[in-house]
């Protein structure tokens, strides 16, 4: 039981570069969120899935896309790369629990 | 406005001394609030969570956390603190859909 695990756990891109986050979760939550962690701002959620087949836009989402891609799989896209989205990109999930969300390990993502 | 403050950036204390992180939150409704906890370069870890009843609620590797709702506070308490507790703490109040809102983040030192 791995939980939540993210890939890749570390990227550099420059800037205009696409690039994906991949998200999967063993623990047949229905809910799965992505969030940024920038310095002195705690986390911020940017999309989150409710349940397969559904998304929705949270707190930050320009520049992003997001795929629920099946149960276990939620990723997150840009398109073109930008400066301001170096940031740590955390996925995580919560089943009937409400409102317990289990992290990933977390990408750090570098935009040049 | 549904929002966190953790007035506290930073806290030092000494290995055995007590520990008390400071949490605000402003939220429409009842809320559902959480600690979590995040070592260096790791994900979070759930260290408690408050859903209702009991306004004392134990959690994790020691610590607790009291529900006062008068004065809106989830306070963070740990009778004697270990070396080990050395992390960044953020405390969380849960909205609709499961999303959570976070707070800035407690950066905790431990001085031998």
């Amino acid at each position: 039981n791995a939980g939540v695990t993210q890939t890749p756990k570390f990227q550099v891109l420059k800037t205009g570069q696409s690039m994906t986050l991949q998200c999967a979760q063993d623990m047949n939550h229905n809910s799965m969120y992505w969030y940024r962690q920038d310095p002195g701002m705690g986390l911020r959620l940017i999309y989150y899935s409710a349940s397969e087949g559904t998304t929705d836009k949270g707190e930050v989402p320009n520049g992003y896309n997001v795929s629920r891609l099946n149960k276990r799989e939620f990723s997150l896209r840009l398109e073109s790369a930008a400066p301001s989205q170096t940031s740590v990109y955390f996925c995580a999930s919560s089943g009937q629990d409400a409102d317990t969300q289990y992290f990933g390990p977390g990408t750090r993502l570098t935009v040049l | 406005a549904q929002s966190v403050t953790q007035p506290d950036i930073h806290i030092t204390v000494s290995e055995g001394a007590s520990l008390e992180l400071r949490c605000n939150y402003s939220y429409g409704a009842t809320p559902y609030l959480f600690w979590y906890v995040q070592s260096p370069g790791q994900g979070l870890q759930l260290l408690l969570k408050y859903f209702s009843g009991d306004t004392l609620v134990q959690g994790i590797k020691g610590f607790e956390a009291e529900f006062k709702r008068s004065q809106s506070s989830f306070n963070l308490r740990k009778p004697s603190v270990h070396w080990s507790d050395a992390a960044e703490y953020f405390c969380a109040v849960g909205g609709g859909y499961n999303k959570l809102i976070f707070g800035a983040g407690t950066r905790l030192a431990v001085h031998p």
